[in-house]
């Protein structure tokens, strides 16, 4: 069936360095994405999103891109400070599937002092 | 504060038990979805609701049941149906149409059975 999946289950990264997060979607009637942070415990925290009308999107030291070509999506966060240490999932919205999202399994970031 | 409320944070419930997970929003959001997360995984979608007294199945209704009889809340009840019922519980809400496509969530509810 149609999935959103994570390449990687845990993502370490020094402090300062830029981190980058990839999600592979399989359903090519997506028209939405968005990335989620979610902390231990808490509910996940909207980040950024971008349409399928577009392949780069700018938030403050995040940058969403999104390659429809290879299905691909991927989030990436300059500057990652300890405070970026959680859970990150990206979602999809299929076009005309009642606004539902359909999330992948999520990335591990760890920032390492 | 605008935002969405889930209560309780941490709820036990004994085999055999209903439980109701309340979850209540101010942001007059139109939508609002329940979603189940397990251990190290991503959410699944239990039940929506797009407008007042109407709702939709998820991907994994059986063992649940909501009501939705105003438009800031929407109920989750947990049924003795539900075989794993151990879980966090995420409730969220969106406004509906093109002015909204962000799905914003609640800060969660624990649920274990006992």
């Amino acid at each position: 069936g149609e999935s959103v999946g994570l390449h990687l289950p845990t993502l370490s990264v020094q402090e300062g360095d830029n981190s980058i997060i990839n999600c592979a979607y399989s359903n090519s009637a997506s028209d939405y994405f968005i990335w989620y942070k979610q902390e231990s415990g808490k509910g996940p925290q909207f980040i950024i999103d971008i349409r399928s009308n577009m392949d780069k999107r700018q938030g403050q030291r995040v940058t969403v891109l999104l390659n429809k070509t290879v299905k691909h999506l991927s989030l990436q966060i300059a500057a990652t400070q300890p405070g970026d240490s959680a859970v990150y999932f990206c979602a999809e919205r299929v076009t005309g599937g009642g606004n539902k999202l359909t999330f992948g399994t999520g990335t591990q970031l760890k920032v390492e002092l | 504060d605008g935002g969405i409320t889930q209560s309780p944070k941490y709820l036990f419930r004994k085999e055999g038990q209903n439980v109701t997970l309340s979850c209540e929003q101010n942001l007059n959001h139109d939508a609002m979805y329940w979603y189940r997360q397990d251990p190290g995984q991503g959410l699944r979608l239990i039940y929506y609701s797009q407008i007042v007294n109407d709702f939709q199945k998820g991907d994994i209704a059986e063992g649940y049941s909501v009501s939705r009889e105003k438009k800031e809340s929407f109920p989750l009840t947990v049924t003795s149906a539900q075989k794993n019922p151990t879980a966090f519980y995420l409730c969220a809400s969106k406004i509906t149409g093109l002015a909204g496509n962000t799905i914003y969530f609640g800060e969660g509810s624990w649920l274990t059975v006992v």
